[in-house]
């Protein structure tokens, strides 16, 4: 079945970018998207890319989709501590999107560390 | 802006009871689903639902789990036999339509089974 992969920590100074790398195994992903989860919150979905398209910019945040290798990022441009949560990244194959059900195959998560 | 609600924020129960976790869907959204994170694990997806029937369930929505959309509004999972193992964040979301890809989500019910 799909598989989707992350890192799990990532600790980054005040004002530097972060990035956090996602792998995926499904070659139909027709969608894939970053989710936030704050401590004790539900998931807030940030940013999303269709698998057409290489990279897409939305303020601070920046994803690149390289579909040869399958494998998804997500840069955070001057990350501030209110950056600090657990991303997640998500993905719907074709599979599911033909199924009609538009599952979601999620990621282990990346627990994001801000530090002054 | 609207969002997805969720009730109750946390429930308790003790194995072998039944369990009804209820949602309030974007009010304009058409598909609802139910997803389960176990703590330190990642967030499975559960089942689909659209027209009033499920559309798509996984291996875990065995016949212990039901949904249903009693009214216009609300979309509620039930688990019929409580397992120690069913304790999670069980997270509802919503989709507005065919054209749209985003699924939003709500804050989530801890179930805890004691």
């Amino acid at each position: 079945g799909e598989d989707v992969e992350q890192s799990l920590f990532l600790s980054v100074r005040e004002g530097d970018s972060s990035v956090i790398n996602c792998t995926y195994t499904d070659s139909s992903s027709t969608y894939l998207y970053w989710y936030k989860q704050e401590p004790g919150a539900g998931l807030q979905l940030l940013t999303y890319i269709f698998s057409n398209m290489d990279m897409k910019q939305d303020q601070r945040l920046t994803v690149l989709l390289n579909k040869k290798d399958k494998h998804l990022s997500l840069r955070i441009a001057d990350t501030q501590t209110g950056d600090s949560a657990i991303y997640f990244c998500a993905e719907i194959g074709l599979l599911g999107l033909t199924g009609g059900g538009n599952k979601l195959t999620f990621g282990t998560g990346t627990q994001l560390k801000v530090e002054l | 802006e609207p969002e997805v609600t969720q009730t109750p924020s946390h429930q308790v129960t003790q194995m072998g009871q039944e369990v009804i976790l209820r949602c309030v869907p974007i009010s304009n959204h058409l598909y609802f689903y139910w997803y389960r994170q176990i703590l330190g694990q990642k967030v499975e997806f559960l089942v689909s639902f659209y027209n009033n029937e499920i559309s798509e369930k996984s291996e875990i929505f065995d016949d212990q789990f039901s949904v249903e959309r009693p009214d216009g509004s609300n979309f509620t999972l039930k688990i019929r036999s409580t397992k120690l193992e069913d304790s999670a964040m069980y997270f509802c979301a919503s989709r507005k339509d065919r054209g749209q890809s985003e699924q939003y989500f709500g804050p989530g019910t801890r179930l805890t089974v004691t």
